[in-house]
């Protein structure tokens, strides 16, 4: 299975801080790479995928880019509705693997 | 409104079995494949397993983890996909997703762009 592996694990922020998340799949996976908010007690949403593409009513101040074996989440502008969690999750190969979270808590 | 909720969670001991519902709601079912994921207390997301559509032969895949213990369908007239989960242990303990597999136009990657609000299953003695 593809090990994915996310970067930091938690951090502290401010409303209106620029925030920025790593992920890193274990081999090379093109640009077959997801990115998911969960807020507590709720269901995963997707925010974007294929690394770079913004799903549909997701806010322009997340992004993501990178290929191959890096990749970035970042929120411009941070607000306090993204205070969540943050899985990265490969699509390149069965079976789907996701990163273990990132936390985003607010300083 | 796509919509996905699921059911028949709950306690159960180690080595009995219980059965999982998703009801959907909102979309034209028979068209996805459907996955369940599971996602254990203060722990990331597992994929569980995954049924495809009747165009792709109703074919199913499943985590190592939970192969030859649990078996997964669906009921395209009542839009609803099941889990039974078998021969249960403690570490399948957890909050269960069934969830919308879409490959985006602009991708040949699955995405899971719905999904339910969870049900606890804890297995414990």
């Amino acid at each position: 299975d593809i090990q994915m592996t996310q970067s930091p694990s938690s951090l502290s922020a401010s409303v209106g801080d620029r925030v920025t998340i790593t992920c890193r799949p274990s081999q090379t996976i093109s640009n077959y790479l997801n990115w998911y908010q969960q807020r507590p007690g709720k269901a995963p949403k997707l925010l974007i995928h294929a690394a770079s593409s913004l799903e549909s009513g997701v806010p322009s101040r997340f992004s993501g880019s990178g290929s191959g074996t890096d990749f970035t989440l970042t929120i411009s502008s941070l607000q306090p509705e993204d205070f969540a969690m943050y899985f990265c999750q490969q699509s390149y190969r069965m079976p789907p693997t996701f990163g273990q979270g990132t936390k985003v808590e607010i300083k | 409104e796509v919509q996905l909720v699921e059911s028949g969670g709950g306690f159960v001991q180690p080595g009995r079995s219980l059965r999982l519902s998703c009801t959907a709601s909102g979309f034209t079912f028979p068209y996805y494949a459907m996955r369940w994921f599971r996602q254990a207390p203060g722990k990331g997301l597992e994929w569980v397993s995954l049924i495809r559509s009747r165009a792709y032969g109703m074919t199913t895949e499943y985590a190592a983890s939970v192969k030859g213990r649990f078996i997964i369908s669906r009921d395209d007239p009542t839009t609803s996909v099941y889990l039974q989960m078998n021969s249960l242990k403690t570490e399948d303990t957890a909050v269960y997703y069934c969830a919308r597999e879409v490959v985006p136009l602009d991708s040949s990657g699955e995405t899971f762009d719905a999904w339910g609000q969870g049900i606890l299953v804890t297995v414990s003695s």
